[in-house]
């Protein structure tokens, strides 16, 4: 069973930028999918995007696609997601979610992370 | 608002049967798989269907999905007050390449 930890709470002043990590442990890192989802407070799931190290591929939400880079370090067995450009209305927990590279699931979800934008 | 459309609340007395459903278009439940999501309060979600229907193991038989068209439908009989929770489908959507979710449903066991 694939298990993925995130790193912790994040503080963002407006305009800045936040980099998450998400580590596996377990399994084969490349064959897998790695998304970022994230949920503001009280609201429901978003995709942000994702990278399949495997194919060498990365994929954005068309509302993302200007402000997220998703890159994968496996050697470390690690994904990460930056978010630039930060406003308020990021103010969101965002979480990594695992599938198989080729199949269409989110089997496994790291334990989110806080991120807060605030002046 | 969400590409894939949900009831935001439904509810059921323990025991009883309670069904959600998650609208959606040609482009992703349409000809796509159809997944769904539980996520209790204030944890992460965690996998309940995929490829529309199987579950993954440790998930009861009491939970079951389906799809007809463009619309696919989460069934959970024998309500514990453990079920209560957010419920979220999801299907990639190819129009838009881009993986797409349902608003969510909360379900209140009574």
């Amino acid at each position: 069973q694939v298990q993925l930890v995130q790193s912790g709470p994040e503080l963002k002043k407006p305009g800045s930028s936040v980099k998450l990590s998400c580590k596996a442990s377990g399994g084969t890192f490349s064959t897998y999918a790695f998304n970022w989802v994230r949920q503001a407070p009280g609201q429901g799931l978003e995709w942000m995007g994702r990278i399949i190290p495997v194919f060498g591929t990365t994929n954005y939400a068309p509302n993302f696609q200007s402000r997220v880079t998703i890159t994968a370090d496996e050697t470390t067995y690690t994904a990460y997601m930056e978010l630039s450009s930060l406003r308020s209305d990021d103010t969101a927990i965002y979480y990594c979610a695992k599938g198989p590279a080729a199949r269409p699931r989110f089997d496994s979800w790291g334990q989110g992370t806080l991120v807060t934008v605030s002046s | 608002q969400s590409v894939l459309t949900q009831p935001p609340s439904v509810s059921a007395a323990p025991g009883q049967k309670v069904t959600i459903s998650c609208s959606g278009s040609s482009s992703n439940i349409g000809n796509n798989y159809v997944s769904w999501y539980q996520q209790l309060p204030g944890t992460a979600p965690k996998l309940l269907i995929y490829d529309t229907l199987a579950r993954p193991s440790g998930v009861p038989d009491r939970f079951s999905g389906s799809k007809s068209g463009t619309s696919a439908t989460l069934d959970i009989t024998g309500l514990l007050t453990g079920d209560e929770a957010d419920y979220y489908c999801a299907a990639w959507d190819s129009s838009l390449s881009s993986w797409v979710f349902g608003g969510g449903t909360k379900l209140t066991v009574l």
